[in-house]
């Protein structure tokens, strides 16, 4: 019953340092997302994928990579990191017959 | 295009109080709307979901929203506040045919303090 499953749940990188934060979901969904939340912003979509193979950018996607080379991972990578890529980072998945969204819980990032 | 606009992002009530939090949106055709509720430290998780049938919807943990196109709004509201029921809420809007793949849009979120 694991669901949406984010690893690292803490992280720490220097300026520069890239580093890759894994999402995987063991729902068979087809829809999974990345957002970012920061105080007062609420979480702001940073790439999505309708199935594997298949991304797109949302709305602050740049400083950031992904693939979906699979239904059940969507890894999100940070090639360069920046402090102002200091938040906590979600991903989520849905299937397309449901209007709902798993979250998992969370990445809490921190640049300096 | 679609938005959320949650008013308020701090609300304290006393236990037992009633709990009230807005939400209005604005969106191009009928949304389906959402309200989701995250514990310190946890992911978001679903309270209730509107997609179209009826207007009052039930949730977990005795919430209710009531969608209003009138008003563009989806209030939360609870008769009787808990101490578990401090947490943060965001209200979330998804058009059927919206842009980013049919993505969700997220309110800025309210954090609710229940004071004993």
């Amino acid at each position: 019953n694991a669901g949406v499953t984010q690893t690292p749940k803490f992280q720490v990188l220097k300026t520069g340092q890239s580093m890759t934060l894994q999402c995987a979901q063991d729902m068979n969904h087809e829809y999974m997302s990345w957002y970012r939340q920061d105080p007062g912003m609420g979480l702001r979509l940073i790439h999505y994928s309708v199935g594997a193979g298949i991304t797109d950018q949302g709305e602050v996607p740049n400083g950031y990579n992904v693939s979906r080379s699979t239904t059940e991972d969507f890894p999100l990578r940070l090639l360069s990191a920046a402090p102002s890529q200091t938040s906590v980072y979600f991903c989520a998945s849905r299937g397309t017959a449901k209007n709902i969204q798993y979250f998992g819980a969370g990445t809490r990032l921190s640049v300096l | 295009a679609q938005s959320v606009t949650q008013l308020g992002s701090h609300v304290s009530v006393s236990e037992g109080a009633l709990v009230l939090l807005r939400c209005n949106y604005s969106s191009s055709v009928p949304p389906y709307l959402f309200w989701y509720v995250q514990y310190p430290n946890q992911g978001l998780q679903l309270l209730l979901k509107y997609t179209s049938a009826a207007t009052l919807v039930k949730g977990i943990n005795g919430f209710e929203a009531e969608f209003k196109k009138s008003e563009t709004s989806f209030h939360l509201t609870k008769p009787s506040a808990h101490m578990s029921d401090a947490a943060e809420y965001f209200c979330a809007v998804r058009a059927p045919a919206s842009n980013y793949g049919n993505q969700f849009y997220f309110g800025t979120g309210t954090s609710l303090t229940v004071i004993p």
